[in-house]
C-alpha cells in the first residue's frame, strides 16, 4: 500500500490530453513539492516534472503539473506513441521523515 | 555527461549479504545528495535510502538495521551494504543523484538485479 494514491491505468487517443492525479496528505503532498517520473521497462526511471513545475533540460512543455491542497497532477498534451510508459510521483513526507512515491500509472496510448 | 553505474547485484540467499557499488562520473558524490530506490517485480519504485552531503544517512523502515549505505569520496562511488537479505529484497536497484527541495532524483543509473532465493 503506497503512501501516496494513483490510479493504476489512464488511456488516451494520440494528439490528446491525459492527466494522472496523485493523492497524499498533509505531511507529503500539502507541505512539500511533488515530483513526477516516467519509467519504461527495462530503463533508467526520468524526472519530468519537479518542484512547482521545473522541468529538467530536454523535458517537453507538453509535460506540466498542478497542485490543490493534499492532491497532485500530472498533465501531458499532445499525446505520443512514444509516451506509453508507466508514471510516477513522489515527494518527501515529513512525518515518516521518508521519500515516499505513489503505485504508478500505466499510460497507454490507444 | 552524468553517468550512474550500479554493479553488484546477483543471486543471494535468505540470510546472505551483498555489496551494491554505484560508480558516478559528471557528478561529484561527496557534493551531492544521493539515494537508491529499488523495484520489485512487477511492482512499483520502492525508495530505500539517501544520503546527504553532509552525512547523515536515511532509510526506509522495510531495510533500516538491515541496509547501510555509504560512500567513497576518493572513487567518487555510492555503495548499499545490503544484510539479513529477504525474498522481499529482491528487486532492480537503481541509484540516483538527489536533487531540488523534496528529494527529486535527477539522474538514475540503469539499476542492478538482487535475487534472494535459496
Amino acid at each position: 500500500q503506497s503512501v501516496l494514491t494513483q490510479p493504476p491505468s489512464v488511456s488516451a487517443a494520440p494528439g490528446q490530453r491525459v492527466t494522472i492525479s496523485c493523492s497524499g496528505s498533509s505531511s507529503n503532498i500539502g507541505n512539500n513539492y511533488v515530483s513526477w517520473y516516467q519509467h519504461l521497462p527495462g530503463t533508467a526511471p526520468k524526472l519530468l516534472i519537479y518542484d512547482n513545475n521545473k522541468r529538467p533540460s530536454g523535458i517537453p512543455d507538453r509535460f506540466s503539473d498542478s497542485k490543490s491542497g493534499t492532491s497532485a497532477t500530472l498533465g501531458i498534451t499532445g499525446l505520443q506513441t512514444g509516451d506509453e510508459a508507466h508514471y510516477y510521483c513522489g515527494t518527501w513526507d515529513s512525518s515518516l521523515s521518508a521519500v515516499v512515491f505513489g503505485g504508478g500509472t500505466k499510460l497507454t496510448v490507444l | 555527461e552524468v553517468q550512474l553505474v550500479e554493479s553488484g547485484g546477483g543471486l543471494v540467499q535468505p540470510g546472505g549479504s551483498l555489496r551494491l557499488s554505484c560508480a558516478a562520473s559528471g557528478i561529484t558524490v561527496s557534493r551531492d545528495y544521493m539515494g537508491w530506490v529499488r523495484q520489485a517485480p512487477g511492482k512499483g519504485l520502492e525508495w530505500v535510502s539517501v544520503i546527504y552531503v553532509s552525512g547523515p544517512t536515511l532509510y526506509a523502515d522495510s531495510v533500516r538495521g538491515r541496509f547501510t549505505v555509504s560512500r567513497d569520496n576518493s572513487k567518487n562511488t555510492l555503495y548499499l551494504q545490503m544484510n539479513s537479505l529477504r525474498a522481499e529484497d529482491t528487486a532492480v536497484y537503481y541509484c540516483a543523484r538527489g536533487t531540488g527541495s523534496s528529494w527529486s532524483f535527477d539522474f538514475w543509473g540503469q539499476g542492478t538485479l538482487v535475487t534472494v532465493s535459496s
